[in-house]
């Protein structure tokens, strides 16, 4: 069962450099979302989709974009990296796209560094 | 705006001991509150709770919720060292904001051998 499977696990950037967090589920989710989790500051919905071309802005969407092309995938990219994008990002997963009830599964996380 | 806070926001306990963390929310027409277990990667899920007064049990964990109250409690009887981790306290609203489910900080909690 891979579930919510992210890629890479850790990444180191230099400012300004662009990248993107692959993130892929197998569970025939319609909800996907992106989230960081910064000490202090809990996990923060960064986009999320509800479905394959759909997506909308959570929280902290400034300096990310997403794209949904397929039910299964949901990249996260970074335009130009800055240091204040130093983050755990975790992509999450739910079945139901307008559902709020229901458990958020999760991928095993991404730590990027921003130099 | 809606929030979700969480206390304390560490805890140090030894093995043996019940520990009582705290979960209180401001959310827009909730629906339902979501507790989850994050050790060194992953939030793993443990309770969701949508009616008041009635308390989910998984093993040595326990949950209600409060609604009159805005609350909600975990309890954790006779910790072990493996109880060790961050958990995080999630709401639902309804309506519009739907797909927001809003986090708490988290309470870290390390139990002591």
């Amino acid at each position: 069962n891979a579930g919510v499977t992210q890629t890479p696990k850790f990444q180191v950037l230099k400012t300004g450099q662009s990248m993107t967090l692959q993130c892929a589920q197998d569970m025939n989710h319609e909800y996907m979302s992106w989230y960081r989790q910064d000490p202090g500051m809990g996990l923060r919905l960064i986009h999320y989709s509800v479905g394959a071309g759909i997506t909308d802005q959570g929280e902290v969407p400034n300096g990310y974009n997403v794209s949904r092309s397929t039910t299964e995938d949901f990249p996260l990219r970074l335009l130009s990296a800055a240091p204040s994008q130093t983050s755990v990002y975790f992509c999450a997963s739910r079945t139901g796209a307008f559902a709020n009830t229901g458990e958020l599964f999760f991928g095993e996380g991404s730590r990027l560094t921003v130099l | 705006e809606d929030k979700v806070v969480q206390s304390p926001l560490s805890l140090v306990v030894h093995e043996g001991d019940t520990v009582t963390l705290n979960c209180s929310y401001e959310v827009t027409n909730f629906r339902s509150l979501l507790w989850y277990k994050q050790e060194k990667k992953a939030p793993t899920f443990l309770f969701m709770l949508t009616s008041s007064g009635i308390e989910k049990k998984s093993g040595r964990l326990s949950s209600i919720l409060d609604k009159k109250e805005l609350s909600s409690i975990l309890n954790i009887t006779a910790t072990q060292t493996g109880d060790s981790a961050i958990y995080l306290c999630a709401a639902y609203p309804v309506g519009g904001a739907t797909n927001k489910l809003i986090f708490g900080t988290g309470t870290l909690l390390a139990v002591q051998p």
